[in-house]
């Protein structure tokens, strides 16, 4: 079965420093990868997803994500992280759709960015 | 184009209740899926429906369960409510089951 470790629950960074958020993935078939985050009150918002092509992947506000099948990681970095950057993000990973599967997603457990001034 | 809306926004419930959520598909999307998001945790997959009909469900009870509308519409019923249930419940829409999941704000319930 797949499942998606988080490996940091809580990162505190100081405003304009580079922050990396790690995930790892186990999962014997090719998987498709997602960053999502999640604001106070509010639902999840795609940052960045890797299907296929490039292993770097990147979002419209600064954050990229490698995939790394080797090491079954697609970490989540951004080189000068904003105030506006506190959130929670998510990794997920979904199997490929097919007619036996939904391309549901699964998550890891969360990673509370805090961006200090 | 519209987002995913889902209402009520909070709910509160006494357990044994039943209750119906409901969440309306963005624009032109025809699969909706079923998330619940226990506080300080990720997301679960619920079910997902595909033009109508159950495509898919995740390791939650048969008190769960859902509908999709011809108007892609969707409700997701909990029956016999449990403290547990209390949770974030959110709607993701998406076109022919791809990957550009639109997600909902949510509804906020919980079962005292």
């Amino acid at each position: 079965a797949q499942s998606v470790t988080q490996l940091d629950s809580q990162v505190p960074v100081f405003e304009e420093a580079p922050v990396e958020l790690r995930c790892n993935y186990s999962s014997s078939v090719s998987v498709y990868l997602f960053w999502y985050v999640q604001y106070p009150n509010q639902g999840l918002q795609l940052l960045l997803k890797y299907l296929s092509g490039s292993t770097l992947v990147e979002s419209i506000n600064g954050f990229e994500a490698e995939f790394n099948k080797s090491q079954t990681s697609f970490h989540l970095r951004k080189p000068s992280v904003h105030i506006s950057d506190t959130a929670e993000y998510f990794c997920a990973v979904s199997d490929p759709v097919s007619s036996s599967n939904t391309g549901k997603l699964i998550f890891g457990q969360g990673t509370t960015l805090q961006v200090k001034p | 184009e519209t987002g995913v809306t889902q209402s009520p926004t909070h709910l509160i419930k006494t357990r044994g209740q039943q209750v119906t959520l409901r969440c309306s598909s963005q624009s032109g999307h025809n699969t909706v899926s079923w998330y619940q998001q226990a506080l300080g945790q990720g997301p679960q997959f619920i079910f997902q429906y595909y033009r109508e009909e159950e495509n898919g469900r995740g390791n939650f009870p048969p008190r769960f369960s859902g509908l999709q509308f011809p108007n892609y519409s969707s409700e997701l019923n909990v029956n016999a409510l449990e403290l547990d249930d209390s949770a974030l419940y959110l709607c993701a829409s998406s076109r022919d089951r791809d990957y550009g999941y639109t997600f909902g704000s949510g509804t906020r319930l919980t079962v005292v």
